[in-house]
């Protein structure tokens, strides 16, 4: 079945980075769009930007501009997310996820179980 | 920036008809995708393109779209039913855009 499995849970502290794997299995890998999609405890879905696995394109919301970078290994079928600059606020669980259409901003399908980011010192 | 705008908080008696709207200027050109998010699950899409339900999601769960306003209605609501909904859409530069979510309560 088609689906989206994301990496591991990790603790970071002020100021590194984190990078979450997103891998696709059950359709082609290239033919969609990913998305990431971020939830802050109790508050609600904000969308990060998209990356098309194919041609390796990225957009990115004007509020991560500068600070992630999207990109994807297409021979083992993964996608990645990578947040520098953490910040407690950045303290969040992230989700990939595939668009139903051929655009990133057609409503999205699949979603990959979610990764939890906790950003502490 | 773009926002879709929806009621906090929503609530309903079993068998009964929830509605949940979303605003946002954009939307009479943009389609609007509805998601149900319950506690520590991932959204589920249950409506795309304003109208559409995807395959397996209930027939009570239907789309409308009017002017500048989409709304999600649940007919016959059930006690499963019971979770957080979001609007999404997009603005005219392909900015990904969700609403706030409502949450439906099921008394």
């Amino acid at each position: 079945q088609v689906q989206l499995v994301q990496s591991g849970a990790e603790v970071k502290k002020p100021g590194a980075s984190v990078k979450v794997s997103c891998k696709a299995s059950g359709y082609t890998f290239t033919s969609y769009d990913i998305n990431w999609v971020r939830q802050a405890t109790g508050q609600g879905l904000e969308w990060m930007g998209w990356m098309n696995p194919n041609s390796g394109n990225t957009g990115y919301a004007q509020k991560f501009q500068g600070r992630v970078t999207m990109t994807r290994n297409t021979s083992i079928s993964t996608a990645y997310m990578e947040l520098s600059s953490l910040r407690s606020e950045d303290t969040a669980v992230y989700y990939c996820a595939r668009p139903g259409g051929i655009a990133y901003y057609y409503g999205m399908d699949v979603w990959g179980q979610g990764t939890t980011v906790t950003v502490s010192s | 920036s773009y926002e879709l705008t929806q009621p906090p908080s929503v609530s309903v008696s079993p068998g009964q008809t929830a509605r949940i709207t979303c605003s946002g200027d954009a939307l009479p050109k943009q389609y609007a995708y509805w998601y149900q998010q319950k506690p520590g699950q991932a959204p589920v899409l249950v409506i795309y393109k304003d109208s559409e339900r995807p395959s397996g999601i209930p027939e009570r769960f239907s789309g409308s779209s009017s002017g500048t306003t989409v709304t999600l209605t649940i007919s016959g609501v059930q006690a499963e039913d019971e979770a957080d909904y979001y609007c999404q859409s997009a603005d005219s530069s392909g900015t990904v855009v969700f609403g706030g979510g409502t949450k439906l309560t099921v008394l």
